[in-house]
């Protein structure tokens, strides 16, 4: 199974609202990543989680809060968004026992904040 | 700090020509890691082809290769007879060092692919 899952597919929440987004590998992976991708434009790194454990953050504003609680799942909790954070968010994982640390890629949630 | 760039925004090829995506990188590491990604409009990235500083051949998978030129610092894809299913954009992305037990990507600005049939 070599399959990152996202859900939901597509979020749309307001300014207000709190909503998390959901990752979910079972390949065994032991490293996680949330990007944020503004269409056209590259994915940008967010977190990286490294044996359950977050090693990076780049400057990521409060209001996007990760959680891994175990090796298999990554949780990305939304509050108080703007209307900017709109945009796909794709999980990834990889593996360091892989010659290539290439990182597998979920499908991605659209968020939409109104 | 490592840099990837892809100077081609927009790419057109004819179905079942071959096309060449060009991408340059920068970095101090002498080990890294290459990668294409290939992002259709559904939005999930693709892995396509992986190059390590090391290795002295040049990687292919299937219809990909690369074309590395390590002293240029140049890691072109080449798509060779080309499908409607290829329209999409690819990026190219760098990995540096191993000293982490993760890999931590920069991607280039992305090239659209568009195949005419």
């Amino acid at each position: 199974d070599t399959e990152v899952t996202q859900t939901p597919k597509h979020l749309v929440m307001g300014m207000t609202n709190k909503k998390s987004l959901k990752c979910e590998q079972h390949m065994g992976h032991r490293a996680m990543y949330w990007y944020k991708q503004k269409a056209k434009k590259p994915p940008e790194l967010m977190f990286v989680y490294s044996y359950e454990k977050l090693s990076i953050n780049e400057s990521v504003p409060s209001r996007f809060s990760p959680e891994c609680p175990n090796s298999s799942l990554l949780n990305l909790h939304l509050h108080a968004l703007q209307p900017e954070d709109s945009a796909l968010y794709l999980c990834a994982s990889s593996s360091r026992l892989a010659p290539t640390y290439e990182q597998y890629f979920g499908p991605g949630t659209r968020l939409t904040v109104t | 700090a490592q840099k990837i760039t892809q100077t081609q925004p927009g790419m057109f090829v004819q179905e079942k020509e071959a096309v060449t995506l060009d991408c340059t990188y920068d970095t101090s590491d002498q080990s890294y890691g290459l990668f294409w990604y290939k992002q259709p409009s559904s939005g999930e990235m693709i892995f396509l082809i992986y190059q390590g500083s090391y290795d002295e051949q040049n990687a292919t998978e299937g219809r990909y290769s690369l074309n590395f030129q390590k002293a240029r610092k140049s890691a072109n894809l080449v798509i060779s007879a080309s499908q409607l299913g290829d329209s999409a954009m690819y990026f190219c992305a760098m990995r540096e060092g191993r000293g982490t037990s993760y890999g931590k990507l920069t991607f280039g600005q992305g090239t659209i692919l568009t195949v005419h049939p």
